[in-house]
């Protein structure tokens, strides 16, 4: 089956760049969604189709997929973007089509 | 606007059934696909169900396949996940969401219920 694999946590301090992996097995040949999770609440979507943002999501939030890895960039982090990010996809490589997320990565802003 | 509202969450023991209902409205609720997301307590985002559209096709994770059955009624705009022989491993926070198509299998998920808290245990 279709594995996703992200970093378990990822530090930044304020003002920075942060940059969140997705590896998957050519992922590059799917389309990547994105989602940030705050405690207690449910989750938002921040990027879709690789690189395509919602309404009323900030222009600091981009994204990029190519070969093996599709990477979240969160520009001139704020404290408000601390949350965990799940990357995620489908795979419909077999009969049995179904949606994959990554193992969810921690964004803490120091 | 677009409002996603679960419901049907509670405590029942292991080898129970439990039926979730995901009150939809804001949009075309025939016209989009919908799925059923969990998260374990300090877990990940499990994907769990897909419906199509029209109820056509349905897909589910393997880890529910035989014991949960995703349908929709497009008249009351709800969706429902029927759920048997429920498992301690089951209890976590079930989330129905809107696929952004009707039924390609591409799409993202967006927006998400608030979620609706199931525990199984003795």
């Amino acid at each position: 089956s279709y594995v996703l694999t992200q970093p378990p946590s990822v530090s930044v301090a304020p003002g920075q760049t942060a940059r969140i992996t997705c590896g998957g097995n050519n992922i590059g040949s799917k389309s990547v969604h994105w989602y940030q999770q705050k405690p207690g609440q449910a989750p938002v979507l921040v990027v879709y189709d690789d690189s395509d943002r919602p309404s009323g999501i900030p222009e600091r939030f981009s994204g990029s997929n190519s070969g093996n890895t599709a990477t979240l960039t969160i520009s001139r982090v704020e404290a408000g973007d601390e949350a965990d990010y799940y990357c995620q996809v489908w795979d419909s490589s077999s009969d049995h089509p179904r949606v994959v997320f990554g193992g969810g990565t921690k964004l803490t802003v120091l | 606007q677009v409002q996603l509202v679960e419901s049907g969450g509670g405590v029942v023991q292991p080898g129970g059934s439990l039926r979730l209902s995901c009150a939809a409205s804001g949009f075309t609720f025939s016209s989009y696909g919908m799925h059923w997301v969990r998260q374990a307590p300090g877990k990940g985002l499990e994907w769990v169900a897909f419906i199509r559209y029209d109820g056509s096709n349905k897909y589910y994770a393997d880890s529910v396949k035989g014991r949960f059955t995703i349908s929709r009624d497009n008249s009351k705009n709800t969706l429902y996940l029927q759920m048997n022989s429920l498992r301690a491993e089951d209890t976590a926070v079930y989330y129905c969401a809107k696929d952004s198509y009707s039924g390609a299998l591409t799409g993202w998920f967006d927006p998400w219920g608030q979620g609706t808290l199931v525990t199984v245990s003795s």
